[in-house]
């Protein structure tokens, strides 16, 4: 079993509609980290978040350290969220390398 | 700030070449993390450093490949002797210390022909 799990792994929508990606982890944390990759593209990080909420924007993260579950919301989705978002979480021993979930692809449509 | 600066943007090599791939983190930031994108696969870890000490290179190949992060000047990731098998997207990431986030690189696209 995967130490970072991401649910659903493909997705579609339509521009406007309301967005939801999983990420379940099973390796205690003291952060998570959100992260978008355009094809072809470099990585870009889009929240860390320890505890409660966090928004920026249209996006809005969440994080259940006890349930050990975070969900990344896009509201009012656009043609140019379309990205891989990957979940990733630090590794035990805090030597701070990340270990990630195996995204998932998102492809708004107009 | 002009951020994590990685280059070459994209490197071609032929099998039995040697590939360098250089990072220069972001200014304060002394923790370098490079990570490996495989075709079709998730990011994997390599390797950790901070400046001149390599603190974890558990995910580094045994051969062939080995990284520096001098006092001076950026970090690099060399590949020696590459194989199709290498080509992949190599990004670094930076960060002040292991309880900030990250800042990512573009990555280097590197193939192997």
């Amino acid at each position: 079993k995967n130490e970072v799990e991401q649910s659903p792994q493909n997705l579609t929508a339509q521009e406007g509609e309301f967005i939801t990606i999983n990420c379940s982890y099973s390796v205690g944390i003291s952060a998570l980290h959100w992260l978008q990759q355009h094809p072809g593209g470099g990585i870009v990080s889009l929240f860390m978040l320890s505890s409660g909420k966090k928004k920026h924007g249209r996006l809005i993260a969440t994080i259940n350290i006890q349930e050990k579950h975070s969900s990344l919301h896009i509201t009012a989705s656009h043609p140019r969220d379309s990205a891989v978002y990957i979940c990733a979480v630090p590794s035990s021993g805090n030597t701070g390398k990340l270990i990630f979930g195996q995204g998932t692809t998102l492809q708004v449509k107009p | 700030n002009a951020g994590v600066m990685q280059n070459p943007r994209h490197l071609v090599r032929r099998r039995g070449q040697e590939a360098r791939l250089r990072c220069s983190p972001m200014k304060g930031h002394s923790h370098v993390y490079w990570y490996r994108q495989l075709p079709e696969e998730g990011l994997k870890f390599m390797v950790y450093l901070q400046k001149e000490n390599i603190i974890d290179e558990s995910g580094m190949p045994k051969e062939r490949f080995s990284a520096e992060f001098p006092k001076e000047g950026p970090s690099i990731l060399r590949i020696q002797q590459v194989v199709r098998g290498d080509s992949a997207a190599y990004f670094c990431a930076s960060s002040r210390d292991t309880l900030y986030g990250y800042t990512f690189g573009s990555g280097t696209r590197l193939t192997v022909v």
